[in-house]
């Protein structure tokens, strides 16, 4: 199983609104990240966790709450948010440590926020 | 984080080779060159990854001088389904790969 699994695939939601998108791997990954992609720019990374720990958070509004439950699993819960956080967030994972490391993404949530 | 530069656009007809460079001249000693192809509304796919010389996959061929300071992503006989933009990147080497994607090449493959 080479896949990252993100849901759902599609997410509309008002500004009061409170919502997860989840993310699952079962590669034995023990480094897991989120990235934001606006239409046609590059994916921007968000936050790190190495071994289910936060390693990197790249400045991101509070609205934005990571977490990773276990080595597995990775959540990123959404409060509050604006409508220009509308973007594709993207789930990768990865073997943590040196050398060469493939990062495997997954297909992407498309947030729309109203 | 090594920076990386690459053309902006690339146009390529069918069954023809495509090279497309990227310049990093302050790659770190540790990091790996690393390229990933992206179609609209899904996830960066990993393409091929070297350190020097050249690599070569059943998708793609990497080049890397021996200076490293650029690398050239060939691919052999492209497709209309090859469309796509490419991303060249130079990711840390460490407990987690903090992946950092410039500008990327949109590659357009006409008939």
């Amino acid at each position: 199983d080479t896949e990252v699994t993100q849901t759902p695939k599609h997410l509309v939601m008002g500004m009061t609104n409170k919502k997860s998108l989840k993310c699952e791997q079962h590669m034995g990954h023990r480094a897991m990240y989120w990235y934001k992609q606006k239409a046609k720019k590059p994916p921007e990374l968000m936050f790190v966790y190495s071994y289910e720990k936060l390693s990197i958070n790249e400045s991101v509004p509070s609205r934005f709450s990571p977490e990773c439950p276990n080595s597995s699993l990775l959540n990123l819960h959404l409060h509050a948010l604006q409508p220009e956080d509308s973007a594709l967030y993207l789930c990768a994972s990865s073997h943590a440590g040196t050398g060469e490391v493939e990062v495997f993404f997954g297909s992407g949530t498309q947030l729309s926020v109203l | 984080l090594a920076k990386t530069t690459q053309p902006i656009s690339m146009d390529s007809y069918e069954g023809q080779e495509v090279n497309i460079t990227c310049s990093h001249n302050n790659i770190a000693t540790n990091d790996y060159i690393t390229w990933y192809q992206q179609f609209p509304s899904q996830g960066p796919r990993f393409i091929i990854q070297g350190y020097k010389t050249k690599v070569t996959n059943e998708v793609a061929s990497l080049f890397i001088p021996a200076d490293r300071k650029s690398s050239t992503l060939s691919l052999p006989r492209v497709s209309l389904s090859d469309t796509a933009v490419y991303y060249c990147l130079a990711p840390t080497s460490g407990s987690a790969r903090q992946l950092t994607f410039g500008s990327g090449t949109q590659l357009t493959v006409l008939p």
